[in-house]
């Protein structure tokens, strides 16, 4: 158990076609975490929540691509007219609210293809 | 030049065999220094984290970091075939976001 559920694992789609993945934690946290994983590289750092503000965006994070987090809890990731590009593992990582050093706890992902 | 670098493998070794998984670093600003564990077509595991220098011990894995070098270190003694996946490293400064390296693909044959 991850402590934190993504949906759908796996979502195939053509390309110019809208995605939305979703991300709910099991448990509170006021810090949730949004990275990307392409096939052969390590996850890269996309954008993160305290509670619903997003704090930070990477500038891998285009115009296209817009996350939210409602109610401080859940969190979804949508990204419109999808690019071959795109196509990647995309992972949710809570924080823990009394983390001192910062580690994540990765949800087991949910898997883009763009055809 | 990439933050964190992280050869990427694939590393080949025999059961029992000791593993030495690295990464080395630029930026000296980093304080908090991590192993995730990832099986194929799964989420990172976290394995172990260490603060800043020295040595943290966790069964048959041992975590090393030498922040002189800016170079990080995972052992795993008496490695075992379950032992296979992808090793990443990550790390970051107080609570900041975490940067991971590429990952080392590991594979124990028996």
């Amino acid at each position: 158990d991850t402590g934190v559920s993504q949906n759908p694992r796996h979502k195939i789609t053509k390309r110019g076609q809208n995605v939305t993945f979703r991300c709910d934690p099991i448990s509170e946290h006021n810090r949730l975490y949004w990275y990307r994983q392409t096939l052969g590289q390590g996850p890269e750092f996309l954008t993160y929540f305290q509670n619903e503000a997003q704090l930070e965006k990477s500038r891998l994070l285009s115009d296209r691509f817009s996350a939210e987090r409602p109610k401080g809890s859940f969190s979804t990731l949508e990204i419109q007219r999808t690019e071959q590009g795109d196509s990647a593992m995309y992972l949710c990582a809570p924080q823990d609210r009394g983390s001192a050093t910062g580690e994540l706890f990765f949800g087991e992902g949910s898997r883009l293809t763009v055809l | 030049q990439k933050e964190v670098e992280q050869d990427p493998g694939p590393l080949s070794v025999p059961e029992g065999a000791i593993v030495s998984l690295n990464c080395t670093y630029s930026n000296s600003a980093f304080q908090y220094f991590m192993w995730y564990r990832q099986y194929s077509r799964k989420g990172p595991e976290l394995l172990m984290y260490t603060y800043s220098s020295g040595n943290k011990e966790d069964g048959r894995f041992t975590a090393q970091v030498d922040k002189s070098s800016k170079y990080i270190s995972l052992f795993i003694r008496d490695s075992q075939p379950s032992d296979s996946a992808t090793y990443l490293c990550a790390m970051n400064k107080n609570t900041d976001k975490l940067i991971f390296g590429t990952g080392t693909r590991l594979q124990v044959f028996p």
